[in-house]
């Protein structure tokens, strides 16, 4: 079966860009799947970052937008997030999930184990 | 900015039933919102436990369901479960963008 698994540094300095890629096993990042990031503050709750298609529509949290860019590289079966300019807000666990879009349904499974990332000078 | 909303915390009995709601800022919650439910217990990533209002997944015990409610959507548990303490998450999709709600903390008791 499918299985996600982030990848990034855990330490990000303030201003700086945070960078994650998540990479998929037991399947194609080319099926018809979204392939979405969400982050979750320590003690807090889940905040949709955003996701992207195989052929690279993406959409993304409004209140992120500016900040943050999502690809996919087909050739390595992985999907990466780049937020800009973090500050400590931006300090969370942050998960991959596949979402699965079929005609009525819309579902996030797949996720990945998530990574801690921590902004701090 | 759109704003999902949950119920802060809950408890219930072992054994007993409860309810969990979801409601949107925009106005009531149809299957157009596509309704996900999320279970997350501490130091786990979020489990899927139902999608699209009402389906479940093949690991989704079957005293989890969902349904809409009085314009939300609804998480309900029947014959609660010691191990169904956790915090419970709704998602819903606002056509090309998803809004998580605050999340419910349910304490059986």
């Amino acid at each position: 079966q499918v299985q996600l698994q982030e990848s990034g540094p855990g330490l990000v300095k303030p201003s700086g860009t945070l960078s994650l890629t998540c990479a998929v096993s037991g399947g194609s990042i080319s099926s018809s799947n979204w392939w979405s990031w969400v982050r979750q503050p320590p003690g807090k709750g889940l905040e949709w970052i955003g996701e992207i298609y195989h052929s690279g529509s993406t959409n993304y949290n409004p209140s992120l937008k500016s900040r943050v860019t999502i690809s996919v590289d087909k050739s390595k079966n992985q999907f990466s997030l780049k937020l800009s300019s973090v500050t400590a807000a931006d300090t969370a666990v942050y998960y991959c999930a596949r979402v699965t879009q079929q005609q009525l349904v819309d579902w996030f499974d797949p996720w990945g184990q998530g990574t801690l990332v921590t902004v701090s000078s | 900015q759109t704003v999902v909303t949950q119920e802060p915390s809950l408890t219930v009995s072992p054994g007993g039933t409860v309810t969990l709601t979801c409601a949107s800022s925009t106005g009531a919650v149809t299957s157009g919102y596509y309704p996900n439910w999320f279970q997350q217990k501490p130091g786990q990533a979020p489990r899927a436990l139902i999608y699209s209002t009402s389906n479940k997944h093949s690991w989704t015990p079957a005293r989890f369901s969902g349904s809409l409610l009085g314009g939300k959507a609804a998480l309900t548990l029947s014959g609660v479960q010691p191990e169904d303490e956790a915090e419970y998450y709704c998602l819903l999709y606002y056509g090309g963008a998803r809004v998580f709600g605050g999340g419910t903390k349910l304490t059986v008791l």
